[in-house]
């Protein structure tokens, strides 16, 4: 297994467009996150899911973000009518439910979103 | 989730020990301290965890006092490979066993 993959690395997008990134996870690894990172800040967290059902989301994700799992493998995370705003590293992790976080998670190297 | 405090930036020489300190006066009777890093452009990287008693892994040692309200990672022998943010982060309790509240972390410079 190589860890956690996200694609694309980097996208650079202009204001009100739609984006679209993808995570896929550890085979094995039934829960998975996403986080955003703003320049000098730490991860904040955005949405979890275990397997294919969505558990929370951050009051951060507001009605343009929109993130899918089907079938418990990989993810989307989707952003519409973009802004600059939402220019950041966009981060997933994955890990094991039910005392999987006691492990740690295992985060991917993220997508950089810039919005012009 | 019980907040952390680490000092924003600290410098180490390579080779030598590199002493990370965390304060988490709030922390829970069952909530777990982690440590992770983060080296520039690349996502958080986990260290170790621990709950009570002192842990050691092939990258780190982790001190946990006794009265749980502060901790210590320790890198034994710091490389330059080891520049990077760390990050304490106090989590896992029974209603929260899914989220990392990430601080703004501890910026490790190690100097050659």
């Amino acid at each position: 297994d190589t860890g956690v993959s996200q694609n694309p690395r980097h996208k650079i997008t202009k204001r009100g467009q739609n984006v679209t990134f993808r995570c896929d996870p550890i085979s094995e690894h039934n829960r998975l996150y996403w986080y955003r990172q703003t320049l000098g800040q730490g991860p904040e967290f955005l949405t979890y899911f275990q397997n294919e059902a969505q558990l929370e989301k951050s009051r951060l994700l507001s009605d343009r973000f929109s993130a899918e799992r089907p079938k418990g493998s990989f993810s989307t995370l989707e952003i519409q009518r973009t802004e600059q705003g939402d220019s950041a590293m966009y981060l997933c992790a994955s890990s094991l439910a039910a005392g999987g976080i006691k492990g740690g998670y295992t985060f991917g190297s993220g997508t950089r979103l810039t919005v012009v | 989730d019980a907040k952390t405090t680490q000092p924003p930036s600290m410098d180490c020489a390579e080779g030598r020990a590199a002493n990370l300190p965390c304060n988490h006066s709030t922390i829970s009777g069952n909530e777990y301290v982690y440590w992770y890093r983060q080296i520039h452009s690349q996502g958080p990287q986990y260290i170790i965890h621990g709950l009570k008693n002192n842990e050691t892994n092939e990258m780190a040692s982790l001190i946990i006092t006794e009265d749980r309200k502060s901790s210590t990672l320790i890198l034994p022998h710091a490389t330059l490979r080891d520049t990077a943010v760390y990050y304490c982060i106090v989590s896992g309790g029974p209603t929260n066993d899914y989220k990392l509240s990430f601080g703004a972390g501890t910026t490790v410079t190690v100097r050659a």
